[in-house]
């Protein structure tokens, strides 16, 4: 059975970093690509970021470009995403997405998301 | 940047067909993936690659693209099947993942 688990999420002032950690299980890790996508409660869905199988390409959007970074450790079955510059507008639900090959494509697996707050 | 055009809300009766669209500019010729989302919980692949079902969800649900329109079908609508449906997309010349709006599917 395909999991993923979410951790890191929590309150945090504007400015500051958080790091999100997925541990995944299941699945042969190494084998598929994996994302990050967020939800502000009671909005829609949003694409974060993106890694290939083996972290050789990864994508970002505009609005985190610069500030985000996406990560893996395929001999932990884990990904991470490293928020730095936290604005109020970036907190939401952070959901880790497994995708369904090794490049980008859609997301066939979530997790039950984890939430980032950022206030003052 | 690549938009996704959804209508935000669609009613259908019990036992009815649903209809969900997905505008994009030459849709057509990229791979399409919808999801549904019920309140309180993440939300889950109903179609890939356009039509194809993953394990364990119904028939009823099947799916389309031509065009600048991808369409999720919900046929015999039940009750469950209330929620939230995004579409989706990998947009290759941004190198960027793209969701539609959602579509609050109600059941009358």
């Amino acid at each position: 059975e395909v999991q993923l688990v979410e951790s890191g999420g929590g309150l945090v002032q504007p400015g500051r970093s958080l790091r999100l950690s997925c541990a995944a299980s299941g699945f042969e890790f190494d084998d598929f690509a994996m994302h990050w996508v967020r939800q502000v409660p009671g909005k829609g869905l949003e694409w974060v970021s993106s890694i290939t199988w083996n972290g050789g390409t990864r994508a970002y959007a505009d609005s985190v470009k610069g500030r985000f970074t996406i990560s893996r450790d395929n001999a932990k079955n884990s990904l991470y995403l490293q928020m730095n510059s936290l604005r109020i507008e970036d907190t939401a639900l952070y959901y880790c997405t497994k995708d369904r090959e090794i490049v980008f494509t859609g997301f066939d697996y979530w997790g039950q998301g984890i939430l980032v707050t950022v206030s003052s | 940047s690549y938009v996704l055009t959804q209508p935000p809300s669609v009613s259908v009766a019990p036992g009815k067909t649903a209809m969900i669209t997905c505008g994009g500019n030459n849709i057509g010729r990229k791979s399409v993936y919808w999801y549904q989302q019920k309140p309180g919980q993440a939300p889950v692949l109903v179609i890939y690659y356009d039509s194809d079902r993953p394990s364990g969800i119904p028939e009823r649900f099947s799916g389309s693209n031509s065009g600048n329109t991808a369409t999720l079908t919900i046929s015999r609508v039940e009750a469950g099947d209330e929620a939230d449906y995004y579409c989706q997309v990998w947009d290759s010349s941004s190198d960027q993942g793209v969701f539609g709006g959602g579509t609050k599917v109600t059941v009358l």
